[in-house]
């Protein structure tokens, strides 16, 4: 079955330090997977994708498939992103998308 | 740009009450989903349309019913509304092919009492 694991519910982190959002998957064949970020009062939105390859807001993710990881990392956190951001995994194969039960960041000053 | 649309933000039912939540998008996107968002937990697939006519179960199907009579429309029926369907929930479109990203709605808040 595929699924999509956050293991923590909330991450609390001072502004500037190093910040890192877990995500496990697990799915048979080759997977898409993205990180979305909902900030306060807005809608969910795409963060980044693995296919991109791209840095966004300081943000990465790398695929990790061997680990079957797909963590999001920002060296020097800013209280700006505080959100709750989710994994999701889909594939090209199959039309669904699933989310994990996302990580709320707070970042303090 | 609208984007995705959803209607009502926010609506109490009765247990036993029927209501369809609204959802349309103005991208001409193949790929339309619902999702539900429970306190506390990701979104689950309820059910997702790869075109105008074509509809499947998600994750989540029981108690719902949706329909897909145009490209921009995908509207998702309650009939007999239950405590358990207290949620949020969230309609969502993606390009021509299923490995893209996703537009969500803004939401909508249901309560069932």
């Amino acid at each position: 079955a595929q699924r999509v694991t956050q293991p923590e519910k909330l991450l609390s982190v001072f502004k500037g330090a190093p910040v890192e959002l877990k995500c496990n998957y697990s799915y048979s064949g080759s997977p898409e997977l993205f990180w979305y970020v909902q900030y306060s009062r807005q809608r969910l939105q795409l963060l980044l994708r693995h296919i991109s390859r791209e840095s966004i807001k300081g943000f990465t993710a790398d695929l990790n498939k061997g680990e079957t990881s797909f963590h999001l990392k920002k060296p020097f956190a800013q209280e700006e992103d505080s959100a709750m951001y989710y994994c999701a995994l889909t594939s090209r194969n199959f039309n669904k998308f699933y989310f994990g039960s996302g990580t709320k960041l707070n970042v303090k000053p | 740009n609208a984007g995705v649309t959803q209607t009502p933000k926010f609506r109490i039912l009765k247990i036993g009450q029927s209501m369809t939540l609204q959802c349309t998008q103005d991208m001409n996107h193949n790929y339309m989903y619902w999702y539900r968002q429970d306190p506390g937990m990701g979104l689950k697939l309820i059910y997702y349309s790869v075109g105008a006519g074509i509809t499947d179960k998600g994750e989540v199907p029981n108690g719902y019913n949706v329909s897909r009579s145009t490209t921009e429309d995908f509207p998702l029926r309650l009939e007999l509304a239950a405590p358990s369907q207290t949620s949020v929930y969230f309609c969502a479109s993606s390009g021509h092919v299923s490995d893209q990203p996703q537009h969500f709605g803004d939401g909508t808040r249901l309560s069932i009492l």
